[in-house]
């Protein structure tokens, strides 16, 4: 079973400049979610979707952030504008409604640095 | 308002040793528990949970504790190994379905 697919791994932009991620999710997971991490703290969540509908996007900076999934499938997080204060981890996960409760799983995340 | 605490930002043990990662929660509606682990450039891994009906999860040499009263969890890993080294980081939630709340993890070293 192929895991969560995250692109691009790395990326480096200017303050200002706007920046865009994408996930794969694990084939029939339903939930997905966006988390980020910044150096030396645990991962914060941004936004979480039910297939194709927001659950819970309490904690994203809506002036900047913005997230989508299309189809229920994979998604796209995107900054606009970019703050210096946005370098950090992104990293994206899926779950299941079935299996072990509420255990989500991860991908590699996007390593953002704003210069 | 940090939730979830984890006071100890790395520990270093002796492979063979015991290693037990501590974790303290402020939020008296968590009922679900997790522990992750995450190696450098991947993302976190989920290692064991447990609910708050009871007070212990084992699965092989990881076991995690629970002291509600005390709104604290533990994880012991025996005997350690050396690829056990990663960070460790607690997550809680209110429940099925309900957002985890994450601490900042703990820096696992285990040297030969």
């Amino acid at each position: 079973e192929a895991g969560v697919a995250q692109s691009p791994r790395y990326k480096i932009i200017e303050k200002r400049q706007s920046v865009a991620f994408w996930c794969n999710p694990i084939s029939g997971h339903a939930t997905l979610y966006w988390y980020q991490q910044i150096l030396g703290q645990g991962p914060k969540l941004l936004i979480q979707f039910q297939n194709n509908g927001v659950v819970d996007d309490s904690q994203l900076p809506k002036d900047r952030f913005s997230a989508e999934r299309l189809k229920g499938v994979d998604s796209t997080l995107k900054i606009q504008p970019a703050k210096l204060e946005d370098s950090a981890v992104y990293l994206c996960a899926s779950s299941s409604l079935t299996g072990i409760p509420d255990t989500q799983y991860f991908g590699p995340g996007t390593r953002l640095t704003v210069l | 308002d940090q939730q979830v605490k984890q006071n100890s930002p790395s520990l270093s043990v002796q492979e063979g040793r015991i290693s037990i990662l501590n974790c303290d929660y402020t939020n008296s509606m968590f009922d679900y528990f997790l522990w992750y682990k995450k190696y450098p450039a991947e993302g976190p891994t989920f290692l064991i949970s447990i609910s708050s009906i009871k007070d212990k999860n084992e699965d092989g040499r990881f076991t995690v504790f629970l002291n509600k009263s005390a709104k604290h969890l533990s994880l012991h890993i025996v005997p350690s190994q050396p690829g056990d080294s990663a960070v460790y980081f607690c997550a809680a939630n209110r429940g099925y379905g309900q957002n985890f709340v994450f601490g900042p993890g703990t820096r696992l070293s285990v040297l030969p």
